[in-house]
C-alpha cells in the first residue's frame, strides 16, 4: 500500500503564483522526500527533511513536516511557468527488522503553472 | 553522461517476447532498484539490489527478473512480454543505508502490443 498519499492530484495556477501540494502519511518515518518529473522525464531530488525537523528551505521552496498530524507540504513561491511538472512526496521509514530505509513514494501531484 | 544510465530509452515490442532493460551508474552506490510508472499510480518497486549477491523482491516483482552483473549494472528481464506490462521504467541507484536520496535515470517507455 501507499505510504504517502498527496493532495491535491493536479494543481493549475498562475505565474507568480504560490503553489502548495500536501502528502499525508500512515506510519512513523525517518524521513520524507520531495522529488520533481518533468513530463516523461527521471525524478529529480528536491529536499529532505528528516523526522525531527519541522522546517526546511531550498531557493524557492519550502517544505514543512508535522509528525504529530502525519503530514508534509511543499511550497513553491512564486512559481514560474518552469515550475510546470509532477511533484512527490516520498516516504522513508526502516524496514520491518533492519536497521535499514524503505522508501514509499506517493501517487504525486501534477502542477501546472500558465504564463 | 549521465550518473545513471538506462537503455533503450524507448522499445516497442510484441506479446510473448523477452525484453531487457539495461540500467548503469556511475555513482557507486551500492543499492540500485527498478520501479515502474503508470499514471494516476506513482512509481511502485519491481526488485532491488544491495549488492551483486542480494536481490529483493517490491511490490510487483511478478512477470520481471533482474540480474546485478556489477556493482554498477542491473538488468530488467520481462521474460514473456503482456501489454499490461507496458510502462515506464525506471532505474535509481541511493547508498546503502536506504535513508538517503534516489538518483534516477532518464527512463525507458516500454510498450507492449
Amino acid at each position: 500500500s501507499q505510504q504517502g498519499e498527496e493532495d491535491p492530484q493536479a494543481l493549475s495556477i498562475q505565474e507568480g503564483e504560490n503553489a502548495t501540494m500536501n502528502c499525508s502519511y500512515k506510519t512513523s518515518i525517518n524521513n520524507l522526500q520531495w522529488y520533481r518529473q518533468n513530463s516523461g522525464r527521471g525524478l529529480v531530488h528536491l529536499i529532505l527533511i528528516r523526522s525531527n525537523e519541522r522546517e526546511k528551505h531550498s531557493g524557492r521552496l519550502r517544505v514543512t513536516l508535522d509528525t504529530s498530524k502525519k503530514s508534509s507540504s511543499l511550497l513553491i513561491t512564486a512559481s514560474r511557468a518552469a515550475d510546470t511538472a509532477s511533484y512527490f512526496c516520498a516516504t522513508v521509514r526502516n524496514a520491518g527488522g533492519t536497521s535499514y530505509g524503505k522508501l514509499t513514494f506517493g501517487q504525486g501531484t501534477i502542477l501546472t503553472v500558465h504564463p | 553522461d549521465a550518473d545513471v544510465t538506462q537503455t533503450p530509452r524507448n522499445r516497442i515490442t510484441k506479446t510473448g517476447k523477452r525484453i531487457m532493460l539495461e540500467c548503469s551508474q556511475t555513482k557507486g552506490h551500492d543499492r540500485m532498484y527498478w520501479y515502474r510508472q503508470d499514471p494516476g499510480l506513482g512509481l511502485r518497486l519491481i526488485y532491488y539490489s544491495f549488492d551483486v549477491k542480494d536481490i529483493n523482491k517490491g511490490e510487483i516483482s511478478d512477470g520481471y527478473s533482474v540480474s546485478r552483473q556489477a556493482q554498477a549494472k542491473f538488468s530488467l528481464s520481462l521474460e514473456s512480454a503482456i501489454p499490461n506490462q507496458t510502462a515506464l521504467y525506471f532505474c535509481a541507484t541511493s547508498d546503502f543505508s536506504g535513508f538517503g536520496e534516489l538518483f534516477f535515470g532518464e527512463g525507458s517507455r516500454l510498450t507492449v502490443l
